[in-house]
């Protein structure tokens, strides 16, 4: 079993519309979450974390941890075409490194 | 304000040479971190680091691969007799170092390397 497991995708959805990227882990001790995007040729950079079960929303972008389930989500609401992207799941593996999932390949037509 | 640098950009070497990528981190920062991303697929971890001293390394391979963070001076990634199996983007990550597990990740630009 992947210690991060994302749907590769690809997602695609129309504009204005909510995109739905979730994540599994493996590991139950694992404390952060973090989701990253990562447009083709360019690194990763960080939209949201996220320590606590629950929702937590920063601007179109709500990120769900249920460490129960051992599950994380990505919401984008009046996603843009300009979401288009991979968004990459992290958990914090080890106190300070992470392991990351393949990414979701996203896809938001005009 | 700088974020984290990596050079180069891209490098290409032929089978049998030796490729090195340097990363310095934000400023402020004194964890660094090494990803390898294939083609469509996810960073895989390599090394964490912290000024002289290696954290983990559980995701370097046991041969042709090390990594260092000096004192002074940028970090070094260091493939001996690469491969072309080793062509791949290479990012570096840095972060604080004071906030435990719920450090943030800051990403270079990667070096993008071309073994021929």
């Amino acid at each position: 079993q992947k210690e991060v497991e994302q749907n590769s995708g690809p997602l695609s959805v129309p504009e204005g519309a909510i995109a739905s990227l979730n994540c599994t882990y493996s590991d139950r001790v694992s404390q952060s979450f973090f989701w990253y995007r990562q447009y083709s040729g360019k690194s990763p950079e960080l939209i949201m974390s996220i320590y606590s079960n629950g929702d937590k929303e920063d601007g179109r972008f709500t990120a769900q941890l249920n460490k129960a389930s051992q599950y994380v989500s990505l919401l984008i609401r009046d996603s843009q075409p300009s979401d288009s992207a991979t968004y990459l799941c992290a958990v914090n593996h080890n106190n300070n490194d992470m392991r990351f999932g393949a990414g979701t390949r996203l896809t938001v037509k005009p | 304000n700088a974020g984290v640098m990596q050079n180069p950009r891209h490098l290409v070497r032929r089978r049998g040479q030796e490729a090195r990528l340097r990363c310095s981190p934000m400023k402020g920062h004194s964890h660094v971190y090494w990803y390898r991303q294939l083609p469509e697929e996810g960073l895989k971890f390599m090394v964490y680091l912290q000024k002289e001293n290696i954290i983990d390394e559980s995701g370097m391979p046991k041969e042709r691969f090390s990594a260092e963070f000096p004192k002074e001076g940028p970090s070094i990634l260091r493939i001996q007799q690469v491969v072309r199996g080793d062509s791949a983007a290479y990012f570096c990550a840095s972060s604080l170092g004071t906030s435990g597990s719920s450090e943030t990740q800051y990403f270079g630009p990667g070096t993008r390397l071309l073994v021929l």
